[in-house]
């Protein structure tokens, strides 16, 4: 089964900042992942899918990308309503799983 | 517009089975596949079962590998999971979720959930 380790599990950062978050799997799954924003007592919604499309109707802040096993996302001026934790999940066979989450906090 | 219903959650003992439906109305169900994800209080996302729109492709987590069943009716729009043997640590959580295609891929729309509490 493939492992998706995410990091970090935590970040406090300031408005407009370039915030990073990644994710790493356990073997090769080309660019079957996907990202996915939660925001406090709602379901989450995708923000990026095929690791660098980003959903319609998602700020152009967010941007998905790509180095062998190694994913990110990132944000590139935070604001306030990116409080939310991030998720990353693949797909590139069953069982599908997900990180385990990175709170941002301002 | 798009409605996702999940029914069944509730109280039960350790051992014990339950089995959750999802009631799928505003696109044709029977073209996309879907999946069970739960979430443990103040916890992360836990995929827990997927079906693909043919019943071809079926995968479980290993936590539930065993113990579940997923299964979906086409003529009635449903969704369901059977779970036997439940353990405290499947207290969660169970979000019905729409994929964005046939296989298992991504999960486009959620449910608002049903609560699974396993306590004696």
């Amino acid at each position: 089964d493939i492992q998706m380790t995410q990091s970090p599990s935590s970040l406090s950062a300031s408005v407009g900042d370039r915030v990073t978050i990644t994710c790493q799997a356990s073997q090769d799954i080309s660019n079957f992942l996907n990202w996915y924003q939660q925001k406090p007592g709602k379901a989450p919604k995708v923000l990026i899918y095929d690791a660098f499309i980003l959903e319609t109707g998602v700020p152009s802040r967010f941007s998905g990308g790509r180095s062998g096993t190694e994913f990110t996302l990132t944000i590139s001026r935070l604001q306030p309503e990116d409080v939310a934790t991030y998720y990353c999940q693949h797909y590139d066979n069953l069982p599908l799983s997900f990180g385990g989450g990175t709170k941002v906090e301002i | 517009e798009m409605h996702l219903v999940e029914s069944g959650g509730g109280l039960v003992q350790p051992g014990r089975s339950l089995t959750l439906s999802c009631t799928a109305s505003g696109f044709a169900f029977d073209n996309y596949a879907m999946h069970w994800v739960r979430q443990s209080p103040g916890k992360g996302l836990e995929w827990v079962s997927g079906i693909s729109w043919n019943r071809d492709k079926v995968g479980y987590a290993d936590s539930v590998k065993g113990r579940f069943t997923i299964s979906r009716d086409n003529a009635k729009n449903a969704l369901y999971l059977h779970m036997s043997s439940l353990r405290v640590e499947d207290t969660a959580l169970y979000y019905c979720v729409k994929d964005g295609s046939a296989f298992p891929r991504i999960f486009e729309y959620w449910g608002q959930g049903t609560l699974v509490t396993a306590s004696s």
